[in-house]
């Protein structure tokens, strides 16, 4: 059964910091790896989708890397704004596409 | 462009009433439809899916069921709520390269 696990829980920053998110999958068979932004109380919204057979995707100051045979993703943040604060959600689709499992997700504090 | 909607907003209910939330996608046919719960403190938990007209899987046993009389319409339903049944609940869908969209969600608490 596919685990996902987000490290850290919750992380702190000054406004201008580059800094990653991770996200680790027990299962490498996935479809495809998507990163989600929640802002609190609303849904989730697309960042980054990274297919199973890519190593990377780039938006703007996102950038997201994929690694099946170590199970790992990142999301690199660069120059961090307060305006990036939000809780950041990791999620793997299961080879069949009828699954999206998702990590418990980053909360990201970014102060002015 | 696709879009998703999802209502109500929020919803309060009383314990044994029933429930019932709708999702609709625009812009697309033929999409994967999807029921999520997010509680206080825990990650997103997969109710249902479905892949078509009139078919659903459960993800896991609870007081709750799901519908889809429509090609893109996806109902959550409940004969009777129970206190546990409160949580944020979201719809999504997904098409052919399973890139995954989301509505803003029903909070829904059961007094």
């Amino acid at each position: 059964k596919q685990e996902v696990t987000q490290i850290p829980a919750a992380l702190s920053v000054p406004e201008g910091e580059n800094l990653v998110l991770n996200c680790s999958f027990t299962d490498s068979a996935i479809y495809n790896l998507q990163w989600f932004r929640q802002d609190p109380g609303k849904g989730l919204t697309s960042l980054l989708l990274i297919q199973s057979s890519q190593r990377e995707q780039t938006s703007g100051r996102l950038n997201a890397s994929l690694d099946k045979s170590s199970g790992r993703s990142t999301l690199y943040i660069a120059a961090s704004q307060p305006g990036d604060s939000a809780t950041y959600l990791c999620a793997a689709f299961n080879q069949a596409g009828t699954a999206l499992i998702f990590g418990k997700g980053t909360t990201l504090s970014v102060s002015s | 462009s696709q879009t998703i909607h999802q209502w109500p907003a929020t919803l309060v209910q009383p314990v044994g009433s029933p429930l019932s939330l709708e999702c609709t996608v625009e812009g697309t046919s033929n999409p994967n439809l999807y029921w999520y719960r997010q509680a206080a403190g825990r990650g997103l938990q997969l109710l249902f899916y479905s892949v078509g007209i009139g078919q659903i899987s459960s993800e896991v046993p609870q007081n709750l069921s799901a519908s889809r009389p429509q090609d893109r319409q996806f109902i959550l339903s409940s004969k009777k709520l129970l206190l546990s049944d409160s949580g944020f609940y979201l719809c999504a869908w997904s098409g052919a390269d399973t890139e995954a969209f989301f509505g803003q969600g029903t909070r829904l608490t059961v007094v």
